[in-house]
């Protein structure tokens, strides 16, 4: 599995868009990207998934760039419960958990 | 989406004892996962269940530690034997989902364990 490198630490004011980062320059042809998120130490929540074409659902959107080689979480509109830690991987099951990003919304 | 119930959700062991931690999905899954994710860091794969095999290990991990058992799809456990201060960990459950046409991963809410 392809390795994904992410900032560690982001702010972003409440109300405003999040926009997350994440690296990912050996993925391969038919390997999906995965974002996850852990708040306080809960298990990790899935966001959404994506293999070359944008996406969207209900809680945040993924815009993976033409090469594919890197990718950005949008949450269009942050709230403090967003605050926690954003995991960027690539494929499911057997995926290398890198450090993430903590994100902190603020007030 | 899968539900998964992880159990206990936490523990305080002694030194020397083991802890058999229960995971119960509620529906048939065919790849079942344990992870362990220490203070302060990211989520490490322990092994993959699958529902009449042996589990499969990853690096640094052995089955005389961490013997796994999966005797249905919708049920696994993880035993953390002859536990130290060191096994102090969160440990998660997770399973694959391939509703729709591609996979999803979903974790229980995991095992706080703390070893004196």
């Amino acid at each position: 599995d392809a390795k994904t490198t992410q900032p560690p630490s982001m702010d972003c004011a409440e109300g405003r868009a999040a926009n997350l980062p994440c690296n990912h320059s050996t993925i391969s042809g038919n390997e999906y990207v995965y974002w996850y998120r852990q708040i306080h130490s809960q298990g990790p929540q899935y966001i959404i998934h994506g293999l070359k074409n944008n996406e969207t659902n209900e809680m945040a959107s993924l815009i993976i760039t033409e090469d594919r080689k890197s990718s950005t979480l949008i949450l269009p509109h942050a709230t403090l419960r967003d605050t926690a830690v954003y995991y960027c991987i690539v494929n499911a099951g057997k995926s290398t958990f890198g450090d993430g990003t903590t994100l902190t919304v603020k007030p | 989406s899968a539900v998964i119930s992880q159990k206990p959700s936490r523990d305080i062991c002694q030194r020397g004892t083991s802890l058999t931690i229960q995971c119960q999905v509620d529906s048939q899954v065919t790849m079942m996962f344990w992870y362990r994710q220490q203070p302060g860091q990211s989520l490490t794969l322990i092994a993959t269940a699958n529902q009449g095999s042996e589990a499969t290990y990853e690096s640094g991990f052995v089955i005389d530690k961490f013997p796994i058992s999966r005797p249905n799809l919708t049920f696994s456990t993880l035993t953390v034997s002859n536990m130290s201060p060191e096994d102090s960990s969160i440990y998660l459950c997770s399973v694959e989902d391939w509703t729709g046409s591609n996979e999803k991963l979903f974790f229980g809410s995991g095992t706080q364990l703390s070893v004196l």
